[in-house]
């Protein structure tokens, strides 16, 4: 049972274009969620995260907005570069007591075309 | 190195043989990481360490996966008797503290385990 999904695999967007990459979730429980981003042979890296005291994180060109309603995120990448080309990891934050880990979506393969 | 490490990078078994991968950590992590992804797939929690303590195991496939940690350094996650579905790429991370709120988890570039 997938509790975080990212339900497009891939997306292409034009550089300079907004970029925006989905990820939904169904633990209600659920309270803090983070992007990683992975390029081919490397591990992922941090990205930026969101507390659900917040509804909207900014850093850079980069922003997740949080609608806890409807257990969404999203994650805007403006404007994109051609750099910003990878796979995008949404995570949430499953840790119980001792316990800590996060859970991951299955990815979305972002392909900014210049 | 500063950053995590792992080896081998890529390892190609036969079926039914046994496996080793190492995890090197970035100095002075307390906690260790270890996920796996499979083609087409997210990243599949396995095992978390505090220390050289595993307080959650429950992400581990079956009883022919098992890890361990030596203090606050290298891990080693163990697959006997290997099986084609084990095929994937495993990665380690490491953070300062426990906790993913307290610090970022820095992860190693994986080792991609192909079983034949």
């Amino acid at each position: 049972d997938q509790q975080v999904k990212q339900n497009s695999p891939s997306l292409s967007v034009q550089e300079g274009r907004i970029s925006i990459l989905n990820c939904d979730y169904t633990n209600s429980m659920f309270d803090y969620f983070l992007w990683y981003k992975k390029y081919p042979a490397e591990g992922p890296t941090f990205l930026i995260s969101i507390s659900s005291i917040k509804d909207k994180n900014e850093d850079g060109r980069f922003t997740v907005f949080l609608n806890k309603s409807a257990k969404h995120l999203s994650l805007h990448i403006v404007p994109s570069q051609p750099g910003d080309s990878a796979v995008y990891f949404c995570a949430a934050d499953a840790s119980t007591s001792g316990t800590y880990k996060y859970i991951f979506g299955t990815g979305t393969r972002l392909k900014v075309l210049a | 190195g500063a950053g995590v490490s792992q080896s081998p990078s890529n390892k190609v078994t036969e079926k039914g043989k046994d496996v080793e991968l190492r995890c090197d950590p970035i100095s002075g992590h307390t906690a260790l990481y270890w996920y796996r992804q499979r083609l087409g797939q997210g990243l599949e929690f396995l095992i978390y360490f505090q220390g050289n303590s595993a307080p959650d195991k429950s992400g581990l496939p079956s009883d022919r996966f098992s890890a361990e940690r030596t203090g606050e350094s290298v891990s080693t996650l163990t697959i006997q008797r290997t099986q084609q579905e084990d095929s994937a790429v495993y990665l380690c991370a490491s953070s300062l503290a426990s906790g993913p709120r307290n610090t970022e988890a820095f992860f190693g570039q994986g080792t991609r385990l192909t079983v034949v």
